[in-house]
C-alpha cells in the first residue's frame, strides 16, 4: 500500500478564498483523522470518522471548517472562507479499528493564507 | 477529556548521551501510550508504544516506562545519534470503542555531534 495520500502538498491562497484538502486513507482502515499542526498549538485533532461517519468534530475551530468522507477511500477538509490564522500543516491519518491505535499519517498539506 | 503534558519542550544532548522525555496524563481510563517521532518536514511516525498492563518496553536504543499510579510515562533514548534529532510526541488513548488519541505538545530533541 502507498500509505495515506494527501493533496495538495503545498497550498498558498489569499484570505477569503476556499481551500479544499484531500486525503486517501490506507485501504482497509476504518478510522480517518484530520489534524492541524502549528508551532503554538502542536498537533490538534480536528475531526475523525469511523466507517465514513463523523464521530467527533469537537476540534473543528469554527463553521468555516467542514469535513466529509463520501466513501471509504476519500475525505476532504474544506475551509471557506480562509483566514491567515488558518495557516498550518494539515495532516490526515488513518488507522485500523482494533490495531491498538497506531496512526498512519500522510505527508501533510502545508497551507499558507496570505 | 484527556490532557497530556510533555516536558521538556526542547532538549539538547551530546551524541552518545542519553535523553529522557516525560509525559503525564489526566484520564485514568487511558490504557495505550504511543510515542511518535517527527523529523523536520516529515510526517509523525510511531516509534514505540506501551499498554497499561506493562511497566516497561524496550526496542534497541529506545525504551518507555509507565507508572499508572502516578499517571506518567517516559521515553528513554540511549547512545543518542544525530539521526535521533527530531520532535517527539507522546500520546494517550483508550483502546476499544472509539479511538481518540490526545497528543502532548512535543519535545524538540537536538543531538549535537
Amino acid at each position: 500500500d502507498a500509505g495515506v495520500i494527501q493533496s495538495p502538498r503545498h497550498e498558498v491562497t489569499e484570505m477569503g478564498q476556499e481551500v479544499t484538502l484531500r486525503c486517501k486513507p490506507i485501504s482497509g482502515h476504518d478510522y480517518l483523522f484530520w489534524y492541524r499542526q502549528t508551532m503554538m498549538r502542536g498537533l490538534e485533532l480536528l475531526i475523525y470518522f469511523n466507517n465514513n461517519v463523523p464521530i467527533d468534530d469537537s476540534g473543528m475551530p469554527e463553521d468555516r471548517f467542514s469535513a466529509k468522507m463520501p466513501n471509504a477511500s476519500f475525505s476532504t477538509l474544506k475551509i471557506q472562507p480562509s483566514e491567515p490564522r488558518d495557516s498550518a500543516v494539515y495532516f490526515c491519518a488513518s488507522s485500523l479499528a482494533l490495531a491498538g491505535g497506531e496512526l498512519f499519517f500522510g505527508e501533510g498539506s502545508r497551507l499558507t493564507v496570505l | 477529556g484527556e490532557n497530556v503534558e510533555q516536558h521538556p519542550s526542547t532538549l539538547s544532548v551530546q551524541e552518545g548521551d542519553s535523553a529522557v522525555i516525560k509525559c503525564t496524563y489526566s484520564d485514568s481510563a487511558s490504557n495505550y501510550f504511543p510515542w511518535y517521532k517527527q523529523e523536520l518536514g516529515k510526517r509523525p511516525q510511531l516509534i514505540i508504544d506501551i499498554r497499561s498492563n506493562v511497566g516497561e518496553k524496550k526496542d534497541q536504543r529506545i525504551a518507555v516506562t509507565l507508572n499508572k499510579t502516578a499517571k506518567h510515562f517516559s521515553l528513554h533514548i540511549t547512545e543518542t545519534q544525530p539521526e535521533d534529532s527530531a520532535v517527539y510526541f507522546c500520546a494517550a488513548s483508550m483502546t476499544g470503542g472509539y479511538q481518540k488519541v490526545t497528543f502532548g505538545t512535543g519535545t524538540k530533541l537536538q543531538v549535537i555531534p
